[in-house]
């Protein structure tokens, strides 16, 4: 498998919740709780929202939230603010061949 | 503070080397895993591979394996990303990475922007 599967795009309106999943298989995110995900603006480096499947790193708000379930993961974001449009990514650690880490196929998420 | 500097924007023709860098500063250099992540003009990320400066132990993605090298002086806190023969599908933006949790990077440097014209 060469990269998790995403939507590729998600929309909502200010104030209300949005999901994203991130299906994988049982060779990564359904064998593992080393599921990521990350932020991109435009022209900006990737920044890490949720490690370890739900875990906040310090400073990112409690509105994002992830979960997983079988080889299917997902990010919530509730209350969506309009500076949180932007393309999300998921990784997941894998063993497949040599592989390391597989980033999932971006998600544009779009305030309405 | 934690900080990953990565060498600037390059030009390069089909068939030339290219070796580009990422310096880290504000913690123990040799202790953490640096991964190189390739992304395409507006596609996604894409997981190169990675290396451990302390014994510059590396793994790489088999879409990247023979393709590029990975390399670190811990020395001077540096990790390199090298190409002997460049190509235009080359033509990316590349990011150095810090595995700050387990197979999350939580610091990223500012990418380099490889062109290579045929």
């Amino acid at each position: 498998q060469s990269a998790l599967t995403q939507p590729a795009s998600v929309s909502g309106s200010p104030g209300q919740s949005i999901t994203i999943s991130c299906t994988g298989t049982s060779g990564d995110v359904g064998a593992y709780n080393y599921v990521s995900w990350y932020q991109q603006h435009p022209g900006k480096a990737p920044k890490l929202m949720i490690y370890e499947v739900s875990n906040r790193p310090s400073g990112i708000s409690n509105r994002f939230s992830g979960s997983k379930s079988g080889n299917t993961a997902s990010l919530t974001i509730s209350g969506l603010q309009a500076e949180e449009e932007a393309d999300y990514y998921c990784s997941s650690y894998t063993t497949s061949s040599t592989l390391s880490l597989l980033f999932g196929t971006g998600t544009k998420v779009t305030v309405l | 503070e934690v900080q990953l500097v990565q060498s600037g924007t390059e030009v390069k023709k089909s068939g030339e080397s290219l070796k580009i860098s990422c310096k880290g500063s504000g913690y123990s250099f040799s202790n953490y895993w640096i991964g190189w992540v390739r992304q395409m003009p507006g596609k996604g990320l894409e997981w190169m591979g990675i290396i451990y400066p302390d014994d510059s132990h590396t793994r790489y993605s088999p879409s990247f394996q023979g393709q590029v090298t990975i390399s670190a002086d811990k020395s001077i806190s540096t990790a390199y990303l090298q190409w002997s023969s460049l190509k235009a599908s080359d033509t990316a933006m590349y990011y150095c990475a810090r595995s700050t949790y387990n197979y999350a990077y939580g610091h990223w440097g500012q990418g380099t922007l490889v062109t290579v014209s045929s």
